[in-house]
């Protein structure tokens, strides 16, 4: 079981916006900064957003991140095929003394 | 171009030992902190370990007083030195660098198995 909370899968339709949480504790969402991971079938891990809200180069900007509290969350607008991936959030965690992964969401594109 | 290139995967038996290697490259090399993410066959990722830039190291509960991470810069390189492996630790093993950005460079992974 996870230190962080994501829920296990999520769908919708090319153009659809979606959004996928990330619920941890004070210990690490809530006094560190969040980051979100793509994984691709077959592919290495990629950053998509980074200190809660902040884009790398060559990101969409239809990813957007956002933190509240002990809960982050990622939001995908205007759905696409390619976007059919695993995600998951990663946070330093200051009890453990380590990073932590979400679970990961499974994103199904209809 | 960057690059991180793992090595030394393989099948090992319950209670042995393995040696990962990741060699790096295109980025100065001695001034970056260094990860091992592991993925079970089927399950979500794993954070391993990490390595700073002054020998720092950090582990994961499940792997700490049995895997050691280290760095050589000199060959722009680091490891993980996998003891006392178990089947839970069966995974596709992946390089990462930590940058301003998060991990933002990845190797391709290395398939760990441990079996009789």
């Amino acid at each position: 079981q996870s230190v962080l909370t994501q829920p296990p899968s999520a769908s919708g339709t090319p153009g659809q916006r979606v959004t996928i949480s990330c619920v941890g504790r004070s210990s690490n969402i809530g006094n560190n900064h969040v980051y979100w991971y793509q994984h691709l079938p077959g592919a290495a891990p990629k950053v998509l957003i980074y200190r809660e809200n902040h884009r790398p180069s060559g990101v969409p900007d239809r990813f957007s991140g956002s933190k509240s509290g002990t809960a982050a969350s990622l939001a995908i607008s205007g759905l696409r095929s390619e976007d059919e991936a695993d995600y998951y959030c990663a946070v330093w965690d200051n009890s453990l003394s380590a990073w932590v992964f979400g679970g990961g969401t499974k994103l199904t594109v209809l | 171009d960057v690059q991180l290139v793992e090595s030394g995967g393989g099948l090992v038996q319950p209670g042995g030992s393995l040696r990962l290697s990741c060699a790096a490259s295109g980025f100065t090399f001695s001034t970056s902190d260094f990860h091992w993410v592991r993925q079970p066959i089927g399950k979500g990722l794993e954070w391993v370990s990490s390595i700073g830039t002054s020998g720092d190291t950090y582990y994961a509960g499940s792997v700490k007083g049995r895997f050691t991470i280290s760095r050589e810069n000199a060959k722009n390189s680091f490891y993980l030195q996998m003891d006392s492996l178990t089947d839970g630790d069966t995974a596709v093993y992946y390089c990462s660098r930590g940058g301003d950005i998060g991990l933002d460079y990845w190797g391709q992974g290395t398939l760990v198995t441990v079996s009789s």
